[in-house]
């Protein structure tokens, strides 16, 4: 399958401090990709949607203002923790597809996030 | 809305048995279904993809099955091993394509 990368896959910041995490698409053009937050011993819950060139849709109780989300090329989607505390730690995972419709998506490794 | 729920939340198996992870959801109007491995503190591996107009799919040792009408997919693991471990997620996808449904997965473990 096509693959996913995450960077960093762990950050560690203090409360306050704004952290950028990348999602990449390395063998594919993702038109849509997905950003979800997995919390300790819990499933995966979707966050945003962002298609390229459009701005996200965040899920209802996801602050849009403190988790900014930006796909601006075709290869790259950034989440962006605003601001961060300690209940902002969590994993975060990406996942891309090539088109707007139903393809196949893929997920990235995911990002560990912890806020001191 | 839908809801996907998997059952047991957690399974403890020696090694060498053969394992059924159940996994329920509540709109039968879903495009595919896709069962997923996550190892501790890792993200997802994709195992089997079905989609809505398929009943099973294969590969190696496990065995996937989808029942739409009645709302349940089965994960069928034969002759487990211990690198068997790990958190097993079933996620539905909807018909318009946009958002998976992820269950709050299986925690499996296989004792040497």
């Amino acid at each position: 399958g096509a693959v996913v990368s995450q960077h960093p896959s762990w950050v560690i910041c203090k409360s306050g401090t704004s952290v950028k995490i990348e999602c990449r698409s390395l063998d594919f053009q993702a038109t849509t990709m997905f950003w979800y937050r997995q919390f300790p011993k819990q499933s995966l819950m979707l966050m945003a949607t962002s298609n390229e060139g459009s701005k996200a849709t965040y899920e209802q109780g996801v602050e849009k203002d403190k988790f900014l989300i930006n796909h601006a090329s075709l290869t790259l989607s950034t989440l962006t923790v605003t601001s961060a505390h300690p209940e902002d730690s969590s994993f975060y995972i990406c996942s891309a597809r090539a088109d707007r419709g139903l393809n196949e998506q893929f997920f990235g490794p995911g990002t560990r996030l912890t806020v001191l | 809305k839908q809801e996907v729920t998997q059952i047991p939340a957690a399974l403890s198996v020696p090694e060498g048995e053969n394992l059924v992870l159940n996994c329920s959801f509540t709109d039968s109007a879903i495009y595919n279904l896709q069962w997923f491995r996550q190892d501790p503190g890792k993200g997802l591996t994709s195992l089997l993809l079905i989609q809505s107009s398929q009943r099973e799919q294969t590969s190696g040792r496990l065995n996937a099955s989808l029942d739409k009408s009645s709302g349940r997919s089965t994960l069928y693991i034969a002759a487990s091993q211990p690198g068997d471990s790990a958190t097993y997620l079933c996620a539905v996808r909807d018909n318009y394509g946009q958002n998976f449904v992820f269950g709050p997965g299986t925690r499996l473990s296989v004792l040497p």
